[in-house]
Parts: C-alpha cells; structure tokens; sequence
C-alpha cells in the first residue's frame, strides 16, 4: 500500500531533550517536506526536500533540522526542543513538485514538550 | 506572497443538503490546486487536484471548480452525508518548478443526522 509513514505518532518529552521524528514513503517520491498545525495558525511549511542530499526552509525552520540521505526518508530533528514547539506535524510527499502529482500525507506526530 | 483564504471557517448542514466550500486565493499565477479532507487527529487525505488549464474536477459526490482569473476555486458536495463531516482545506501550488503550497485554513464542516 502507498504510505507515508511518521513515527512516534505521539510523543512526549520535556525542554532540551533531543527528538527525531521519521518519515519514509515507499513512492519513490522526490518531494518531502515537513508541516506543522496549529490552532488558528493552519498548516506551516517547516523544512521541504526536492531531492536526496536537497534540503531547503520553509516557512517556520528555526530549531528544526532535517536530511535526506535516502530518497525514502526524510526526518525532522529537534535538537532542544522547547514547549513552543508543541504541535502536530505533519510529513508529506509527491513525486516531484515540478509534476502535476498530487501531495501525500502521513497520519502526523503530536508532540507535546514540557 | 500568495495569499488563500477559505470561508466560512466552519459550516453545519442537516443531511442530504447539496453545498459548497469556498476557496480564494490572491496571486492567480497558480500551477494547480488541491483539496484536502482532514478528520479530527487525522492526516489529510487528498480529494481532488485540478491542473491550472482545468476548469473542474469530478470524483463522485464531489466536484471542485477553478477560475484562476477570478481566484476563486468551490468544492461542491452532493447529497452531503454525517460521514462527510471533516474539515476541508485547500492548497494552491505557484507557477514554476519549484513553488510550494500554500495552504488556506480549512472550512469545518458537519453534517447532521
């Protein structure tokens, strides 16, 4: 089944506590980015990847990291996190963003820092 | 800076009404837009994608339309059922290869029994 998959689909952590959060798609996509929601804010592009070792901010980058190394995975890294950085996020994938493919999401990580 | 606003934010109907969800958007150099259905918790799930040269898209119940000259795109939905209740969003994708999405903040929508 095409999917893209994020893991953990819950976390909780408290302030300064590196985190990863993973995402593969088994599409052969060339597109990944990372979103996060928040209430009233709605979706915010947070790092995007056009292709392997391509990575490129978004919107909202600060106290993330990310890398793709492999085309299938593209994680999101927060190496202090902190309790503004409470959300959901969101991965999502198309195969190229240049194409007229449409964009795939995964089921999404709600992380809550304390 | 693109610009995507949907409304209204939230919209209740009684069963089996026909509606429509309202998209805008304020640069109409679009490459294409998509629409999203989101259940609570849930990722987004994608509905219908219509090509800049399109006018309208069809999937069942659902049939979005697009007028780049206006920057307005609707999601109609036919004989709309409890099931349908979601919140709905769309996205619109600039011209060029590389232009990202740009979401609007969804429409909430329930429908009763």
């Amino acid at each position: 089944e095409a999917q893209v998959t994020q893991n953990p689909r819950y976390l909780i952590t408290v302030t300064g506590k590196k985190l990863t959060v993973t995402c593969s798609q088994n599409m052969n996509h060339e597109y990944m980015s990372w979103y996060r929601q928040d209430p009233g804010l709605g979706l915010r592009q947070i790092y995007y990847s056009m292709n392997v070792e391509v990575t490129d901010k978004g919107d909202v980058p600060e106290g993330y990291k990310v890398s793709r190394k492999e085309k299938r995975n593209f994680p999101l890294i927060l190496e202090s996190p902190s309790p503004n950085q409470t959300s959901l996020y969101f991965c999502a994938s198309s195969l190229g963003l240049s194409e007229t493919g449409e964009l795939f999401f995964g089921e999404g990580s709600r992380l809550t820092v304390l | 800076k693109q610009e995507v606003t949907q409304i209204p934010a939230a919209l209740s109907v009684p069963e089996g009404e026909n509606l429509v969800l309202n998209c805008s958007f304020t640069d109409s150099a679009i490459y294409n837009l998509q629409w999203f259905r989101q259940d609570p918790g849930k990722g987004l799930t994608s509905l219908l994608l219509i090509q800049s040269s399109q006018r309208e898209q069809t999937s069942g119940r659902l049939n979005a339309s697009l007028d780049k000259s206006s920057g307005r795109s609707t999601l109609y939905i036919a004989a709309s059922q409890p099931g349908d209740s979601a919140t709905y969003l769309c996205a619109v994708k600039g011209e060029g290869g590389s232009e990202k999405l740009v979401f609007g903040k969804g429409t909430k929508l329930t429908v009763n029994p």
